[in-house]
C-alpha cells in the first residue's frame, strides 16, 4: 500500500530565504507526483506534476523535483515571499489512468515578513 | 479556462434536511471527483465518474449520493447527513484517459451540519 510522507508538519521561515520542501512515497512505481498548494478554507491549486520520467519541473519561483527509485520529491521555493504562507501537499499516482491519488498530510509553510 | 466552480460556497444544514452540492467544469474532462476534507488533513476520496459512470465509491454511507448528469456537471445530493459530515467538501476534474491525468480542483463547498 503507498505510503506518502511529508516532514516536516509545519515551517516558519524569514521573508526572502530559499526553501526545500519533501515528500517521501515507498511504492516508486508511480506514474507522476503532483504538488498542491491550499490556502486555509480554500481549495487546492495545482503547482507543478513531475512524470515518473522526468526528474524536475520548473514554475517561476518554484522548482519541484524527483528521484522515483529512493521515493523523493522537493519542492524547492526561491525568495519567498509572505504570499507564499499555505499547506504544500504532494500527491502521487500510481499507474496511467489510476484516478487515486494518495495525498501527503501536508507541511505548512509560514513565510515571516 | 482551468476552472472548477462549485456552488454554494457555504452551507448550513439541519440533520433532517435535503440539500445538493454542484460542481461543474468546460475543460473537456471526463473524470470528475468528489473529497471530503476535514481540518488540517488532506483531502480524502469519496466518489469518480468517469465518463458519465460512477467508477469509484470509495465505501461512502448512502446519504452521500453523487450524480453526474452530463460531462460538465457533478452534482452531490446530501441526505440525513450527521455533524461529523461538516467539513469541507472539494470538487475536481482531470482528463480521463490521456495525458498527464492532472486533477484541477474547485474552491469547496464548506458544510455544517447542525
Amino acid at each position: 500500500k503507498q505510503e506518502v510522507t511529508q516532514i516536516p508538519a509545519a515551517l516558519s521561515v524569514p521573508e526572502g530565504e530559499n526553501l526545500v520542501l519533501n515528500c517521501s512515497f515507498t511504492d516508486s512505481a508511480i506514474y507522476n507526483l503532483q504538488w498542491f498548494r491550499q490556502d486555509p478554507g480554500k481549495g487546492l491549486t495545482s503547482l507543478l506534476l513531475i512524470q515518473s520520467s522526468q526528474r524536475e519541473q520548473t514554475s517561476g519561483r518554484l522548482n519541484a523535483s524527483l528521484d522515483k527509485s529512493s521515493g523523493r520529491s522537493t519542492l524547492y521555493i526561491a525568495a519567498s515571499q509572505p504570499g507564499d504562507s499555505a499547506t504544500y501537499l504532494c500527491a502521487v499516482r500510481r499507474g496511467r489512468g489510476a484516478q487515486k491519488l494518495v495525498f501527503g498530510q501536508g507541511t505548512r509553510l509560514t513565510i515571516n515578513p | 479556462d482551468t476552472e472548477v466552480t462549485q456552488t454554494p460556497k457555504h452551507l448550513v444544514m439541519g440533520m433532517t434536511n435535503k440539500k445538493s452540492l454542484k460542481c461543474e467544469q468546460h475543460m473537456g474532462h471526463r473524470a470528475m471527483y468528489w473529497y471530503k476534507q476535514k481540518a488540517k488533513k488532506p483531502p480524502e476520496l469519496m466518489f469518480v465518474y468517469s465518463y458519465e459512470k460512477l467508477s469509484i465509491n470509495e465505501s461512502v454511507p448512502s446519504r452521500f449520493s453523487p450524480e453526474c448528469p452530463n460531462s460538465s456537471l457533478l452534482n452531490l445530493h446530501l441526505h440525513a447527513l450527521q455533524p461529523e459530515d461538516s467539513a469541507l467538501y472539494l470538487c475536481a476534474s482531470s482528463p480521463a484517459w490521456t495525458g498527464t491525468y492532472e486533477q484541477y480542483f474547485g474552491p469547496g463547498t464548506r458544510l455544517t451540519v447542525t
